[in-house]
């Protein structure tokens, strides 16, 4: 995991609630990412940011913001937008959006019910 | 749109056994490839990469093979053993944008 830290582990919620998962890296990277990752299914980009006040929209950005006000902290916000909150969310980050290889968090999981 | 895919979702092995876990690519324009594990309610954990000029890279235990002729890349793992249980995620990048991963085969290890 290095270090990018993600938390909560676990995290419950009830539906109709907006809820922020945590992701905080002090790698000095300049991207950083969100996953969606749902049983036995590979990640898929939620959001992902180059630099501090810039981010993109990924493959499944619908129900989902984000944030990129410090280098070193990149928070998902899950809102009641989004139709199937429940899933386990990896934060990931990289020296650069050139640079190939993303380290990633421990992961948070979060279920509404 | 294009995608990274794995020809199986699960393959089991004794300990000791090596293992091959394969991996189907669709964009010819990819140029770097990565093999990522990943265990139960943990992040994925960097394994190893090639990049497209290569066909072949070794590290510990591992080996990446890429044909980018049939679009196919495979992890081969020597002496497989029990704490190489996991799932097991290829990706594909092209430069300047994000990774896209294939859904993953489980490989678990029997002793």
């Amino acid at each position: 995991d290095g270090g990018i830290t993600q938390s909560p582990k676990y995290l419950f919620r009830k539906e109709g609630q907006n809820v922020t998962l945590s992701c905080e890296q002090n790698l000095n990277h300049d991207a950083m990412y969100w996953y969606r990752q749902d049983p036995g299914q590979g990640l898929r980009l939620i959001y992902y940011s180059q630099i501090v006040n810039d981010f993109q929209k990924g493959d499944i950005a619908e129900g989902y913001s984000v944030s990129r006000e410090k280098k070193e902290s990149f928070p998902l916000t899950v809102t009641s937008a989004q139709k199937n909150p429940t899933a386990f969310y990896l934060c990931a980050t990289a020296s650069g959006i050139s640079s190939y290889e993303q380290y990633f968090g421990p992961g948070t999981r979060l279920t509404v019910t | 749109g294009e995608s990274v895919g794995l020809h199986l979702p699960t393959l089991s092995v004794q300990e000791g056994d090596n293992s091959i876990i394969n991996c189907a690519y669709s964009n010819s324009a990819s140029d770097y490839f990565i093999w990522y594990k990943q265990e139960s309610g943990k992040g994925p954990q960097f394994i190893i990469d090639i990049r497209s000029n290569m066909d072949k890279r070794q590290g510990q235990r591992v080996t990446v093979l890429l044909n980018k002729t049939v679009k196919h890349l495979s992890l081969q793992i020597a002496a497989t053993q029990p704490g190489d249980s996991a799932v097991y995620f290829c990706a594909e990048n092209q430069a300047g944008t994000a990774l896209i991963f294939g859904k993953g085969t489980t490989l678990s290890v029997s002793s």
